[in-house]
């Protein structure tokens, strides 16, 4: 079974500066890979996903994503953190045979003025 | 489109009583899925449905819960007798039909509190 590891529960940066959080996801294929972000109070939404080709995938809010087959890894990262950037992200993997998706237990970014 | 919408979104009840959470998938969308998030577990998968039909509910915690389908446009969980461990933020999300590549659209949730 597929599984998700974020390995920061809470991080914090300052406005303007480079954020990176990490996934990591165990899956014996190539898996599809998404980062979710949630705002207090409110449901996920989806900031972007990996099925194939590029590595490198952009998503919204100026945010992208590197996956790395060699390190299992999916990190998310934005080169300029705004204070509204300020929330809960998850990253999830999904599978060719199953709909569902399994989620990491989720960075909480916090952003200093 | 109007997104995923789930009712109510916050309910408090006391221990022992039924609750009856509601989601209306986005239109066109196949699969239909609840979650639980807690401090403690995280997002669970507690059961999801593909065309109305239950696919896996190896998620649901026990007994106490139960969800159904009676069609395309309307889902229920259902926790009957509810318990204070059950409080939690429960999630309802819709995908399109396109196996582990569709992403969810969740909707905003509801808090459940049981005293």
């Amino acid at each position: 079974a597929q599984s998700v590891t974020q390995p920061d529960i809470h991080i914090t940066v300052s406005e303007g500066a480079s954020l990176e959080l990490r996934c990591n996801y165990s899956y014996g294929a190539t898996p599809y890979l998404f980062w979710y972000v949630q705002s207090p109070g409110q449901g996920l939404q989806l900031l972007l996903k990996y099925f194939s080709g590029d590595t490198l995938v952009q998503g919204i809010k100026g945010f992208e994503a590197e996956f790395k087959r060699s390190q299992s890894s999916f990190n998310l990262r934005k080169p300029s953190v705004h204070w509204s950037d300020a929330a809960e992200y998850f990253c999830a993997v999904g599978t060719g045979t199953a709909s569902k998706l399994t989620f990491g237990t989720g960075t909480r970014l916090q952003v200093t003025l | 489109d109007a997104g995923v919408i789930q009712s109510p979104r916050h309910e408090v009840t006391e221990m022992g009583q039924e609750v009856t959470l509601r989601c209306k998938p986005i239109s066109g969308h196949d699969y239909l899925f609840w979650y639980r998030q807690t401090m403690m577990r995280g997002l669970e998968l507690l059961i999801y449905f593909n065309n109305n039909v239950p696919i896996d509910d190896s998620g649901m915690p026990e007994d106490r819960f139960s969800a159904k389908m009676p069609n395309a446009s309307f889902s229920t969980l259902k926790i009957q007798p509810s318990e204070p461990r059950d409080s939690a933020v429960y999630f309802c999300a819709s995908s399109q039909s396109t196996g582990g590549r569709s992403p969810l659209h969740f909707g905003n949730g509801t808090r459940l509190t049981v005293t």
